[in-house]
């Protein structure tokens, strides 16, 4: 079936560590997106990338890096510099093309990131 | 950043209530309006896109209207069932392809 895989589901980290946050679909879309979820707060927007080693920050990009070498994948690297770390990360692809961008976007299961 | 509300922030109803909520954005710089089902220890799941101005989509009970001139969705549930329990989010987009969501409604539909 095709999907959106993220892994791993739950991620430790120690303080001053970076990880790395894992994102691949087999739905052959062109724009990928990271999300980050806290409590109480809607889904915001970290980075996304409309295609192939292009991407662009959302509105809280810092402390966070990505990459997009191929289509298929767009890992999310959560760097020692981001605050506050702990929170619920969701990726989401979508069809991009000039006649449909009014397009869905389908979500991975998502990785709850814990800071020990 | 962008504004968009949704309201309630929670619900509880009866098995068999009809229920709608709200998602008010900013009706400038429009491009759309997404309605997506989150249920818990799921992931996020689209139900519609909506464009234009006055549009009406539907899917099974559940159904949403549009209103783009004054900057609000309506999500309408006729007869709820409890497999409708789910967060309900709302997000606009504007000028390119990201979202800006709203916190979400939670409803919860009691048997």
């Amino acid at each position: 079936d095709g999907g959106i895989t993220q892994s791993p589901k739950y991620l430790f980290r120690k303080e001053g560590q970076n990880v790395t946050l894992s994102c691949e679909q087999n739905l052959n879309h062109d724009a990928m997106y990271w999300y980050r979820q806290d409590p109480g707060q809607g889904l915001r927007l970290i980075y996304y990338s409309q295609i192939v080693n292009d991407f662009q920050k959302g509105d809280i990009a810092e402390g966070y890096s990505v990459s997009r070498e191929k289509k298929e994948s767009f890992p999310l690297t959560v760097t020692s510099a981001q605050k506050n770390p702990t929170a619920f990360y969701l990726c989401a692809s979508s069809i991009v093309t000039d006649s449909l961008r009014d397009q869905p976007q389908h979500f991975g299961d998502g990785t709850r990131l814990s800071i020990l | 950043i962008l504004n968009v509300e949704q309201s309630p922030q929670s619900l509880h109803v009866q098995e068999g209530d009809s229920t709608n909520f709200t998602c008010s954005f900013p009706s400038s710089n429009f491009y759309a309006l997404h309605w997506y089902r989150w249920e818990t220890a799921k992931s996020p799941e689209a139900l519609f896109v909506m464009t234009l101005n006055g549009d009406e989509k539907k899917k099974g009970r559940i159904s949403a209207t549009l209103n783009t001139k004054e900057g609000y969705s309506y999500l309408y549930i006729k007869g709820s069932q409890p497999e409708d329990s789910a967060t309900y989010l709302c997000a606009h987009q504007g000028g390119s392809e990201k979202l800006v969501f709203g916190k979400g409604t939670k409803l919860t539909v009691n048997p």
